[in-house]
């Protein structure tokens, strides 16, 4: 079973600077991938951004970006120029790698309330 | 873009109550999920389902059960309402590509259910 951490229940920084949100997951499995959702309080998932594991390069999204550091099972998120828009519930999601069929759900931290001051 | 549509954003029910709680998707979707989120908790899977008429149980399955007659309509069923159940409930659905399941799930607005 996998598990996903993610350390900090609440942060708050002003319009414009740069914040990064912390996720950690402990799993056994080779092939994976990880994504963070936005959740803003009109209660839609977004996709902010994924990440396959089997690639070295970490990925980009605008000003969102990630640091995926696969030996030590980190995947932290990087908002720049941080906006009123960006205040919302961060989740960090774990999922495995299905192939030739079957499925599996995906496993959320417990997320992190995102505050961005004006 | 995807459409995953939950019948009702809020729901009152009375404890003891066979409650159903309806998704559909327009993106013919292979894939269909139920999680329930709750403040402190995240987001935890119920059930899951990968074809027509499949089920699998996901990390929270007791007190629920699901129905995938369709393709496109995956329904959450809470057999006796009980208390402990009041949450918000969340569907997604995923396309796979191929043969790998590499795309996002794609998530319903939730359906907030309180149980008296």
């Amino acid at each position: 079973a996998q598990t996903v951490t993610q350390s900090q229940p609440e942060m708050s920084v002003q319009e414009a600077e740069t914040v990064t949100l912390s996720c950690t997951y402990d799993t056994s499995e080779s092939n994976y991938y990880l994504f963070w959702y936005k959740q803003p309080p009109s209660r839609q998932m977004i996709l902010v951004i994924r990440q396959e594991a089997y690639k070295q390069q970490n990925a980009t999204e605008n000003r969102f970006s990630v640091n995926f550091q696969k030996a030590a099972k980190s995947f932290s998120l990087k908002i720049s120029d941080s906006q009123l828009g960006d205040t919302a519930m961060y989740f960090c999601a774990f999922m495995k790698q299905y192939s030739g069929g079957g499925a599996d759900g995906l496993t959320f931290g417990k997320g992190t309330h995102l505050i961005i001051q004006p | 873009d995807v459409k995953v549509t939950q019948s009702s954003r809020y729901l009152v029910k009375r404890t003891g109550e066979k409650v159903f709680l309806e998704c559909v998707q327009d993106m013919d979707h292979e894939n269909m999920f139920w999680y329930r989120q709750d403040p402190g908790l995240g987001l935890r899977l119920i059930y899951f389902s990968y074809d027509v008429k499949m089920k699998e149980k996901g990390d929270i399955p007791e007190g629920y059960s699901v129905s995938r007659e369709k393709k496109e309509r995956f329904s959450l069923i809470l057999e006796s309402a009980s208390t402990n159940q009041t949450s918000m409930y969340l569907c997604a659905s995923r396309g796979d590509r191929g043969t790998v399941s590499n795309q996002p799930q794609h998530f319903g607005d939730g359906t907030r259910l309180s149980i008296l």
